[in-house]
């Protein structure tokens, strides 16, 4: 699985956008990124996902660059709900594995 | 649909007992994950099956973890025997495709003294 980078830990202000990176250099073409979110104790919760567009639903929009080497996810109005770690994670979805492989992903801090 | 259901939330055993974690997955989802969780080594995969099918444990971490999904709608983790270094969350997920994100259960929260 290819794999991606993140800063171990982010700051927000509640009420502002939360911008998440995630590089994924070594992305091949059939690989999707996926976001999820863990919030302390509880099961790891799908985010989004995109192959090259930009996606967006009622949580979050990801932006995947043009090259693909790299995404940002964004919390339009970080909550304190919102403080959780994040996991930006790549797989392809048509051939080989189908692994979801979480590495440690960046810890969230919404500050009222 | 009440999502994916694992039971039972929390179990505290004795090391050299058997072990049987429970999963519901959503209905209609043909791919199901068990995950285990602790601090040291975070979210690891142990195996997964489509439509009922055992299809990747390699990471199984040994021969006293055994996974069966005997239907669609029931899946179970055993550890037998258990020991301390198996306490850790584990976590079962459900998935509609290869394109969908998983949905996770809420873990059991396992205790082996």
């Amino acid at each position: 699985d290819a794999k991606t980078t993140q800063p171990t830990s982010m700051d927000c202000a509640e009420g502002r956008a939360a911008n998440l990176p995630c590089n994924h250099s070594t992305i091949s073409g059939n690989e999707y990124v996926y976001w999820y979110r863990q919030i302390h104790s509880q099961g790891p919760q799908y985010i989004i996902h995109g192959l090259k567009n930009n996606e967006t639903n009622e949580m979050a929009s990801l932006i995947i660059t043009e090259d693909r080497k790299s995404s940002t996810l964004i919390l339009p109005h970080a909550t304190l709900r919102d403080t959780a770690v994040y996991y930006c994670i790549v797989r392809p979805i048509n051939t080989g594995g189908f692994k979801t492989i979480f590495g440690a992903g960046t810890r969230l801090f919404v500050k009222a | 649909d009440a999502g994916v259901i694992q039971s039972p939330r929390h179990e505290v055993t004795e090391m050299g007992q058997e072990v049987t974690l429970r999963c519901k997955p959503i209905s209609g989802h043909d791919y199901l994950f068990w995950y285990r969780q602790t601090m040291m080594r975070g979210l690891e995969l142990l195996i997964y099956f489509n439509n009922n099918v055992p299809i990747d444990d390699s990471g199984m971490p040994e021969d006293r973890f055994s996974a069966k999904m005997p239907n669609a709608s029931f899946s179970t983790l055993k550890i037998q025997p258990s020991e301390p270094r198996d306490s850790a969350v584990y976590f079962c997920a459900s998935s509609f495709t290869r394109v969908f994100g998983y949905t996770f259960g809420s873990g059991t929260r396992l205790t082996v003294v």
